[in-house]
Parts: C-alpha cells; sequence; structure tokens
C-alpha cells in the first residue's frame, strides 16, 4: 500500500483556476470512485472538501471541484481566493477497510 | 455539532506503549464508524486504523503487529494503543469520524494531539 502522489506545491494568483493532482493505481483510485479532498491550514486539523470525488459538504463553497479519470483524482479551485492557501492532501479507499492518503500539496495565492 | 478530542501523553519513550484516548461528544459512538490518522511533522497524512460501532477494527498494513483500537461505549471514547514505539512514530495524532456504508470519508476530526517518542 503506497501512498497516493500528489505535486508538492501549486499556485496561483487570486482570481484564478488551479488543479491538483493525485495519482494512485489500479488498487486504489482506480477502482473505486471514493476519493477526498482535505484542506489543512497550519497547525489546524483537516477539513473534509469533498468525498466520493465529486461532492462538496454543506458549507463547501462551489469554487472548490473534484473529478476522477482513471487512477488519477483531481481537485480544482476556481476563482482562487487568499483563504484558499493551506495544504491539500487527497485520500482514496484502497479495499478491504483501508485507505491511502497523497503526501500533501502546499497552495500559494499569489 | 460533533466535537471530537484526543487525551493522552505527550511523550513516550522508545520500546513503550503510546496510548491515546478520544472522547465524542454530540453523537452517540454506538452508531458510526471511528478513526486514528497520523502526521508526523512537516509530512503528509497516514491512516492508522478504525473501529466499528460493534468493535470491528482493520488497520493499516504497515502498522498491523503494533496497534490496537478499542471503544468504550458507556464513556463514549476510542482509544488506541501502538505498541514498541520509534522514533518515526513521532507525530500529530487524530481522531475522526469514518462515514461508510456508500461513501469512505472523514467528515469530523479532532484537534490533533502531538506525540514525541524521546529517551
Amino acid at each position: 500500500q503506497s501512498a497516493l502522489t500528489q505535486p508538492a506545491s501549486v499556485s496561483g494568483s487570486p482570481g484564478q483556476s488551479i488543479t491538483i493532482s493525485c495519482t494512485g493505481t489500479t488498487s486504489d483510485i482506480g477502482s473505486y470512485n471514493l476519493v477526498s479532498w482535505y484542506q489543512q491550514h497550519p497547525g489546524k486539523a483537516p477539513k473534509l472538501m469533498i468525498y466520493e470525488g465529486s461532492k462538496r459538504p454543506s458549507g463547501v463553497p462551489y469554487r472548490f471541484s473534484g473529478s476522477k479519470s482513471g487512477n488519477t483524482a483531481s481537485l480544482t479551485i476556481s476563482g482562487l481566493q487568499a483563504e484558499d492557501e493551506a495544504d491539500y492532501s487527497c485520500c482514496s479507499y484502497a479495499g478491504s477497510g483501508t485507505w491511502v492518503f497523497g503526501g500533501g500539496t502546499k497552495v500559494t495565492v499569489l | 455539532q460533533v466535537q471530537l478530542q484526543e487525551s493522552g501523553p505527550g511523550l513516550v519513550k522508545p520500546s513503550e506503549t503510546l496510548s491515546l484516548t478520544c472522547s465524542v461528544s454530540g453523537a452517540s459512538i454506538s452508531s458510526y464508524y471511528w478513526t486514528w490518522i497520523r502526521q508526523p511533522p512537516g509530512k503528509g497524512l497516514e491512516w492508522v486504523g478504525y473501529i466499528s460501532f460493534s468493535g470491528a477494527t482493520s488497520y493499516n498494513p504497515s502498522l498491523l503487529t503494533r496497534v490496537a483500537i478499542s471503544v468504550d461505549t458507556s464513556k463514549n471514547q476510542f482509544s488506541m494503543k501502538l505498541y514498541s514505539v520509534t522514533s518515526a512514530d513521532t507525530a500529530i495524532y487524530y481522531c475522526a469520524r469514518l462515514v461508510r456504508s456508500n461513501s469512505q470519508h472523514f467528515d469530523q476530526w479532532g484537534q490533533g494531539t502531538l506525540v514525541t517518542v524521546s529517551s
């Protein structure tokens, strides 16, 4: 069970759109449409932003969206805002009651 | 509103046992699944294991031989023990609620507690 692969950092200017990729294998992302995404500000607990690949919990802004193609999931932030600067981690169900996370991506708002 | 709060020693000696408890308020522990997730300083999140309301457990294969999660429904708490710790187990440990059925995600998290393994 290996960690999912995310870019270390992504940056964008306010108002722009950015996309964070999350690459897994046929044993996790490729087999299940069960990817979730978490936002984490420094010193804070992770917060659920996307589940089941593309669903937003109540209260999460519409500018956050998720998708999947093959073994890769993606999180897109449209209309980037200053408060979106944080670390983002993907997670996938990997079968047999186990989960695997990505290494995290630091988003910087320029 | 569901709240989770981790508690336990912040410092554990190498080869000893790390013990943490998560107290849950605002939800019955008997109605959900509960999990532990950890994050070494400056690194990514790592799923540790979960326990169901019935006591069924599942653990990260990399920790399978050293970890045990239990639940105390009378106190609305669940706990984790990690045996034979090393410096590699130094991390912030989070407890979280696991949503299963047709979904598999962690929707409520505790604030986390830093555990340092050092002599």
